[in-house]
């Protein structure tokens, strides 16, 4: 049962470029999403979040977009660095207590 | 700035064995939380903690799982008799405020390997 789901399991970005991260929700319960980086043997590390009564949040390079009546949100990066080379997960509040997370997308900045 | 803290890094057991992951939440957090990511796999939630009590678990966590606040600062994660498809990282996670919003933070996880 994915209720989130990333469906680009790779991307590859040339530095300076945009990186479009994709994610897809089933739950139209969903009202709270967030966006965590992940590099290898470390935990996820908080990037960005959205709440439902907004359709879009920035936060320097990094920018959220929700559409709720297509249940979709993509995280843009831009410029994209070598240093945000990772793996990208998006996650939803599920009810109070717990998130949901995608299987994750990725992302390999080229120099 | 604080951090979730995790021990052992890395855990070897034996199947049917008993383990404890420790995790050191960051201090003024109140909600506790503990997922698994099987390798390759996406990350996935077992259990919350608030108040001395678990708030919400997972079908995943059954009664071979519990949790535990035994004193102010650490936050345990049990696995009585081990599978060998319990092996996984595991994450422990904190959030401090008193709105569900507030951000989960990570610790950096405890790899379990069942042999």
């Amino acid at each position: 049962d994915q209720q989130v789901k990333q469906n680009s399991p790779s991307l590859s970005v040339q530095e300076g470029r945009i990186s479009i991260l994709n994610c897809d929700y089933t739950n139209s319960m969903f009202d709270y999403f967030l966006w965590y980086k992940k590099y290898p043997a470390e935990g996820p590390t908080f990037l960005i979040s959205i709440s439902s009564i907004k359709d879009k949040n920035e936060d320097g390079r990094f920018t959220v977009f929700l559409n709720k009546s297509a249940k979709h949100l993509s995280l843009h990066i831009v410029p994209s660095q070598p240093g945000d080379s990772a793996v990208y997960f998006c996650a939803a509040l599920s009810g109070t207590y717990k998130y949901i997370f995608g299987t994750g997308t990725r992302l390999k900045v080229l120099a | 700035e604080p951090e979730v803290t995790q021990t052992p890094s890395h855990q070897v057991t034996q199947m049917g064995q008993e383990v404890i992951l420790r995790c050191v939440p960051i201090s003024n957090h109140l909600y506790f939380y503990w997922y698994r990511q099987i390798l390759g796999q996406k990350v996935e939630f077992l259990v919350s903690f608030y108040n001395n009590e678990i708030s919400e678990k997972s079908e995943i966590f059954d009664d071979q799982f519990s949790v535990e606040r035994p004193d102010g600062s650490n936050f345990t994660l049990k696995i009585r008799s081990t599978k060998l498809e319990d092996s996984a990282m595991y994450f422990c996670a904190s959030t401090g405020g008193r709105k569900f919003t507030d951000t989960q933070y990570f610790g950096p996880g405890t790899r379990l390997t069942v042999l």
